[in-house]
């Protein structure tokens, strides 16, 4: 079945530095979406890439979509607290009937020191 | 504008034992999906609910099954609990044939924990 993997699985830095991170998958997706989870709640989109190379932004963050559709990273620049979460990829496919699914995954911790 | 209201929000049960979760989507959304996730771990497909039939289903036993009333709310049952279905269930709404970007709404889960 689908995999994907994302690294690093955590990450600890100083506020005000730039993070990235990456997720790799054995299929093809023809979405990808980047969400941020926070304690005790369910996860959030942040990013959603749709075409192979597009690069997009959202404030601080900023996504690209692998040519391959195989792979795609998460930028933040700039990190403050409340950028600390666990940042999940996911992977978006269509079904049989129309019925879709997300492939997340592991996650991504991210901690910072004020 | 109510987002995906799931409950209970806390559950613990014992081994063997059968649980029922309940899930309300966001208004305007009629499809449900249910997510399990363990802990430290990515959130994993169980199935998708639209217009009251099962439409597809991830790797889960038999044991997991579900149900989709006509206002579109979902529930989630788990027979013969054992201590792996420990894990925090999540419920997505979303509106079949939009867009993934606007689709998913996620509730903030319901955490199961089996004794």
């Amino acid at each position: 079945g689908q995999q994907l993997n994302q690294s690093p699985q955590s990450m600890f830095i100083q506020e005000g530095e730039d993070v990235s991170m990456n997720c790799t998958s054995s299929s093809i997706f023809n979405t990808w979406l980047w969400y941020k989870q926070d304690p005790g709640e369910g996860p959030v989109l942040l990013i959603a890439l749709y075409k192979a190379g597009e690069l997009t932004s959202n404030g601080r963050l900023t996504a690209q979509f692998g040519i391959t559709r195989k792979d795609s990273f998460l930028n933040i620049s700039a990190s403050i607290p409340s950028d600390v979460g666990i940042y999940f990829c996911a992977g978006h496919l269509i079904l049989l009937q129309g019925a879709q699914k997300l492939v997340f995954g592991q996650g991504t911790r991210l901690t910072i020191n004020p | 504008d109510a987002g995906v209201t799931q409950s209970p929000t806390h559950l613990i049960k014992t081994r063997g034992q059968q649980v029922t979760l309940r899930c309300s989507p966001k208004s305007g959304h009629d499809t449900v999906s249910w997510y399990q996730q363990a802990l430290g771990q990515g959130p994993q497909f169980i199935f998708q609910y639209y217009e009251e039939e099962e439409r597809q289903r991830g790797n889960f036993p038999d044991r997991f099954s579900g149900h989709q009333f006509p206002n579109y709310s979902s529930e989630l049952n788990v027979n013969a609990l054992l201590l792996g279905d420990s894990a925090l269930y999540l419920c997505a709404s979303s509106e079949m044939g939009r867009r993934s970007n606007y689709g998913y709404t996620f509730g903030s889960g319901t955490r199961l924990t089996v004794v």
